[in-house]
């Protein structure tokens, strides 16, 4: 089966510019997360979803980020204005439930790099 | 508040050598998962285990919930091993699933 994939691959912003990360999960995946990963750092969530909801995104900064997942398929992550402190890897992951266990499974990523 | 803490942060061995990984954590939790990544590579799933023990190759990890602590022991390492090992769980307060921040491993020839 195919994997999760995301676009673009790297992205390289002044401070103030707008980026757009899109991800599209495994089919049949109901869950999709989005993470930002500093640099040597461990993934922090910030929003996912099921099917089409917004389950949670008290860690997505509401001012200048957004999420959504429209048709509960593909996602897009987008940053209004980036700021130097967004420098990270944006990781999308998807996931479904089987057999009492909810496996995630990771795309490459988008390493955002803002000047 | 680190609700999922990791270490060592940073482990040396030389090839051959074994590995043990440690994971606390203070959130409620019956998933719990450790994932392998490669400098700049994807995140990828290692092991699966909730409770008890579970074994994949060279890979074993321990999972004892009441004590709400995950460790994961790597044997007879090899130089490919070098990266990044992060264990994971679902907050079943918040369900949403929550890293460490990693330990980092370096295997020498």
């Amino acid at each position: 089966e195919a994997g999760v994939t995301q676009s673009p691959r790297y992205a390289v912003l002044q401070e103030g510019q707008a980026v757009s990360f899109w991800c599209d999960p495994i089919s049949g995946h109901d869950t999709l997360y989005w993470y930002q990963q500093p640099r040597d750092q461990g993934p922090q969530l910030l929003v996912y979803f099921r099917d089409e909801a917004v389950i949670d995104n008290s860690q997505l900064p509401s001012d200048r980020f957004s999420a959504v997942r429209p048709k509960g398929t593909n996602s897009t992550l987008k940053i209004q204005s980036a700021k130097q402190g967004d420098t990270a890897t944006y990781l999308c992951a998807s996931s479904f439930w089987v057999g009492g266990k909810n496996t995630l499974y990771f795309g490459a990523g988008t390493r955002l790099s803002v000047l | 508040e680190q609700q999922v803490q990791q270490s060592p942060a940073s482990l040396v061995l030389q090839e051959a050598e074994n590995a043990e990984l440690q994971c606390s954590f203070s959130i409620f939790t019956n998933q719990v998962q450790w994932f392998y990544q490669r400098p700049g590579g994807r995140l990828v799933s290692l092991l699966y285990n909730p409770s008890g023990t579970k074994q994949s190759g060279r890979l074993t990890s321990t999972t004892v919930i009441k004590e709400r602590r995950s460790s994961l022991h790597i044997s007879s390492s090899q130089i490919t091993d070098s990266g990044t090992y992060l264990c994971a769980m679902e907050d079943t307060n918040a369900y949403k699933v929550i890293f460490g921040k990693g330990t980092h491993l370096h295997v020498l020839p």
